[in-house]
């Protein structure tokens, strides 16, 4: 079966500094990928996708994330962090066996950022 | 930029009654879905909906629930007798064809007491 484990439910760093968010994945066939982001009190907004295009991915507010089927991980990264990125990110995986494509989610990692 | 939407944002109810929770997906897209989240857990299937049917369906999704496509906007979701455990933000979510990425509604925290 397909799973998304995120290595850390907890990640704290200053304003400024680089972001890393941890996720491996376990999957039989090749998969599609997904960051999403959660906002205190708000819906859950697609950061970016990895679907076996380019293995780094660019997404929005200057998130990417790199696919490397050698190591199973698509980890999050972000040279800069500004306060606003503090939010709940979740790294989530299409089954693709299911064919209506039921996102599977990981338990997210809490990303919190000091002045 | 087109959205979900979701109403009411906020439900409160007792145990043993009936909610209906609502959901305006995209205009043109084709899949629809719900999601659950208890406070503190992880983000959890539902139910997929396509062409007026379900299409799939988790363990959590028993013979409480249901979800109903009335006119060619909404999607709702009914649970019928609520229990102290279905507390958690739903969410529903939508998308043009599969596979593809889901777009999400703000959700709608269910409390029930």
């Amino acid at each position: 079966a397909q799973s998304v484990t995120q290595l850390d439910s907890h990640v704290s760093v200053s304003e400024g500094t680089p972001v890393l968010l941890r996720c491996n994945y376990s999957s039989s066939y090749s998969p599609s990928l997904f960051w999403y982001v959660q906002h205190p009190n708000k819906g859950l907004q697609l950061l970016l996708k990895y679907t076996s295009a380019a293995t780094l991915v660019k997404g929005i507010n200057g998130f990417e994330a790199e696919f490397k089927k050698s190591e199973t991980s698509f980890h999050l990264t972000k040279p800069s962090a500004h306060m606003s990125d503090a939010a709940e990110y979740f790294c989530v995986v299409i089954p693709l066996s299911g064919g209506y494509n039921k996102l599977i989610f990981g338990a997210g990692t809490r990303l919190a950022v000091h002045p | 930029e087109p959205e979900v939407t979701q109403t009411p944002s906020h439900q409160v109810t007792q145990m043993g009654q009936e909610v209906i929770l609502r959901c305006v997906p995209i205009s043109n897209h084709l899949y629809f879905y719900w999601y659950r989240q208890i406070l503190g857990q992880k983000v959890e299937f539902l139910v997929s909906f396509y062409n007026n049917e379900i299409s799939e369906k988790s363990e959590i999704f028993d013979d409480q629930f249901s979800v109903e496509r009335p006119d060619g906007s909404n999607f709702t979701l009914k649970i019928r007798s609520t229990k102290l455990e279905d507390s958690a933000m739903y969410f529903c979510a939508s998308t043009p064809t599969a596979p593809y990425e889901q777009y999400f509604g703000p959700g709608t925290r269910l409390t029930v007491t």
